[in-house]
């Protein structure tokens, strides 16, 4: 049973065009997360929702929208998609919030966005 | 804003050497740290938990360890192998969880 699995895993697309990356959680954590992972491999908390509310948003273009339809699901949309959108982008969830105290954070493995 | 640094950015050993992997934080204030392995095109892997009230934790032939007041934590691993090539990443948990770049390990047989 894969415990933090996102789709799709690869996903090429052109410029302008919106898409969705979708993430779901097994481990009946109450925190999810959208990570950015660019092309030098440093990865950028992007989102966090703990119990369907977003409680981080870091400075990322409003073209990127999460919705967190409960908390088992944390989704991505991205629209009018760049060129610079091109990265592996993580989903990772956590118990309890921000992973602190008895805390670990669950990785995706990933889905990797190419725009053409 | 919190800034974590690892040291080296690459590394190569030969197999059997011990080694210590570095990483730096600017915010002592922190809850934990937790150290990642990445394999190439794959996920994170969670490989060790430190709590802030903790000094080190231990797993298999792995060891970590935890000085906030310095903003340090070191990865030891113990008998190093070829399948323990990867990228390791540290990463600092307060408000959110910022992590490191990373150090590129490469144990030769």
């Amino acid at each position: 049973d894969t415990a933090v699995s996102q789709t799709p895993k690869y996903l090429v697309t052109q410029m302008g065009n919106d898409k969705s990356i979708k993430c779901e959680q097994n481990l009946g954590h109450d925190t999810m997360y959208w990570y950015k992972q660019d092309s030098k491999k440093f990865l950028k908390i992007m989102f966090s929702y703990n119990n369907k509310e977003l409680i981080i948003n870091e400075t990322v273009p409003n073209r990127f929208s999460p919705k967190s339809p409960d908390k088992a699901h944390l989704n991505l949309h991205i629209n009018s998609l760049e060129l610079g959108d091109s990265a592996v982008y993580f989903c990772a969830s956590s118990h309890p919030r921000l992973a602190g105290i008895g805390g670990e954070l669950f990785f995706g493995e990933g889905s990797r966005l190419t725009v053409l | 804003k919190q800034e974590v640094t690892q040291i080296p950015a690459a590394l190569s050993v030969p197999e059997g050497e011990n080694l210590v992997l570095n990483c730096s934080f600017t915010d002592s204030a922190i809850y934990n740290l937790q150290w990642f392995r990445q394999d190439p095109g794959k996920g994170l892997t969670s490989l060790l938990l430190i709590q802030s009230s903790q000094r080190e934790q231990t797993s298999g032939r792995l060891n970590a360890s935890l000085d906030k007041s310095s903003g340090r934590s070191t990865l030891y691993i113990a008998a190093s192998q070829p399948g323990d090539s990867a990228t390791y990443l540290c990463a600092v948990i307060n408000n959110d969880m910022r992590f490191g770049a990373g150090t590129r390990l490469t144990v030769k047989p």
